[in-house]
């Protein structure tokens, strides 16, 4: 079964800095997708960003960006300059991409992020 | 507008009594799933159907059912046998299974 870890439960950060989440994930496989996903306080889900296993280049959305790592397992996710609209929880989050069609998305358990004006 | 509806945004349930909670889509997804989420804890599986008329366990489906008689609609019933029912619940779809997916706003359910 695939598992998917964030070690950082809350952090905070002063508008306009730069700050880092951290994901690991654990798998045998070699097929699959990341996903960084946003939830502010209102609860909807709003996808950050996305990569592909077999990508080597990082993915980028204007200013989130991930520093993807494949041998080392790890997915984390770079805010840069930061605004107070990014205050929400982070979930980290791995699929399987098999033949059989039956792929599950597993979430981590969060990071609650914070920016201070 | 695209996107994913759920309905109601809250709901009060007595113990013992079974509810259904409404999620429909109009983005022509193939796929569809429910997930709940507990303070602390990340979204946990439920139910997902990747095709009307179709749709598996995810990892938490004990005492919760599905139906997928449209491609539009995929409700969820929380019945009485589900122990810990106070959540909140997520509706998702994807293109297909395995793509990204959408979410819809969310219900709270509250057992009195």
């Amino acid at each position: 079964a695939q598992t998917v870890t964030q070690s950082q439960p809350e952090m905070s950060v002063q508008e306009a800095e730069t700050v880092t989440l951290s994901c690991t994930y654990d798998t045998s496989e070699s097929n699959y997708y990341l996903f960084w996903y946003k939830q502010p306080p209102s609860r909807q889900m709003i996808l950050v960003i996305r990569q592909e296993a077999y990508k080597q280049q990082n993915a980028t959305e204007n200013r989130f960006s991930v520093n993807f790592q494949k041998a080392a397992k790890s997915f984390s996710l770079k805010i840069s300059d930061s605004q107070l609209g990014d205050t929400a929880m982070y979930f980290c989050a791995f699929i399987l991409i098999s033949n059989f069609g039956n792929e599950k998305l597993t979430f981590g358990t969060g990071t609650r992020l914070t920016i201070i004006p | 507008d695209g996107g994913i509806t759920q309905s109601p945004k809250y709901l009060f349930r007595k113990e013992g009594q079974n509810v259904t909670l409404s999620c429909e889509q109009n983005l022509n997804h193939d796929a569809m799933y429910w997930y709940r989420q507990d303070p602390g804890q990340g979204l946990r599986l439920i139910y997902y159907s990747q095709i009307v008329n179709d749709f598996q366990k995810g990892d938490i489906a004990e005492g919760y059912s599905v139906s997928r008689e449209k491609k539009e609609s995929f409700p969820l019933t929380v019945t009485s046998a589900q122990k810990n029912p106070t959540a909140f619940y997520l509706c998702a779809s994807s293109i297909k299974v395995g793509a990204e997916q959408f979410f819809g706003p969310g219900t709270r359910l509250t057992v009195l």
